[in-house]
């Protein structure tokens, strides 16, 4: 059972800001926040991951709250190939299987 | 550099026929995931395999699933007499050497639709 909670789907305006949440509330001492997205069945893409700091890449940035209890995936500008379902996963380290929940379906609108 | 390389992308069988999908995965990646996707849900994890040896296979259903990641070539998932319910698509991940850390990730390939008449 995934050990994190997703909103089941959201909507975005093309160019403005996606902010897609997550909760896990029961994350252990060193496990990590990963997000990935699939598009459209295609196999899912890494997007993002971190432990306790935010980090900031060329797709998204991540914010991890002070208790780690909670996330956030930011896409700062959304476009319509961002439409896909996004899945926040914990895991120790990238050689654990990985556990997908439901996921939160984004659609970014024009 | 090549990402995770899957075929057949789609494969038809019929009941009882034998399905194998193959698995490429990234240069300097010695390790493999398989996943499950059934239509409308979120992937499953399957098996993980390291060259010639299987590491966690809790996710694979007892019967008629094996799978395979040999000194040589591609990582193979054998299903034996297929049935309608093995229809689903698989994807394969690779890594390499997991860090300590969590420092790096997974990679998927585009996956194999297998669909069992």
């Amino acid at each position: 059972d995934a050990k994190t909670t997703q909103p089941t789907s959201m909507d975005c305006a093309e160019g403005r800001a996606a902010n897609l949440p997550c909760n896990h509330s029961t994350i252990s001492g060193n496990e990590y926040v990963y997000w990935y997205r699939q598009i459209h069945s295609q196999g899912p893409q890494y997007i993002i991951h971190g432990l306790k700091n935010n980090e900031t890449n060329e797709m998204a940035s991540l914010i991890i709250t002070e208790d780690r209890k909670s996330s956030t995936l930011i896409l700062p500008h959304a476009t319509l190939r961002d439409t896909a379902v996004y899945y926040c996963i914990l895991a120790y380290n990238a050689g654990n299987m990985l556990t997908f929940g439901g996921g939160t379906r984004l659609m970014v609108k024009p | 550099n090549a990402g995770v390389m899957q075929n057949p992308r789609h494969l038809v069988r019929r009941r009882g026929q034998e399905a194998r999908l193959r698995c490429s995965p990234m240069k300097g990646h010695s390790h493999v995931y398989w996943y499950r996707q059934l239509p409308e849900e979120g992937l499953k994890f399957m098996v993980y395999l390291q060259k010639e040896n299987i590491i966690d296979e809790s996710g694979m259903p007892k019967e008629r699933f094996s799978a395979e990641f040999p000194k040589e070539g591609p990582s193979i998932l054998r299903i034996q007499q297929v049935v309608r319910g093995d229809s689903a698509a698989y994807f394969c991940a690779s890594s390499p050497l997991p860090p300590a850390g969590g420092g790096d990730t997974q990679y998927f390939g585009p996956g194999t639709r297998l669909t069992v008449l």
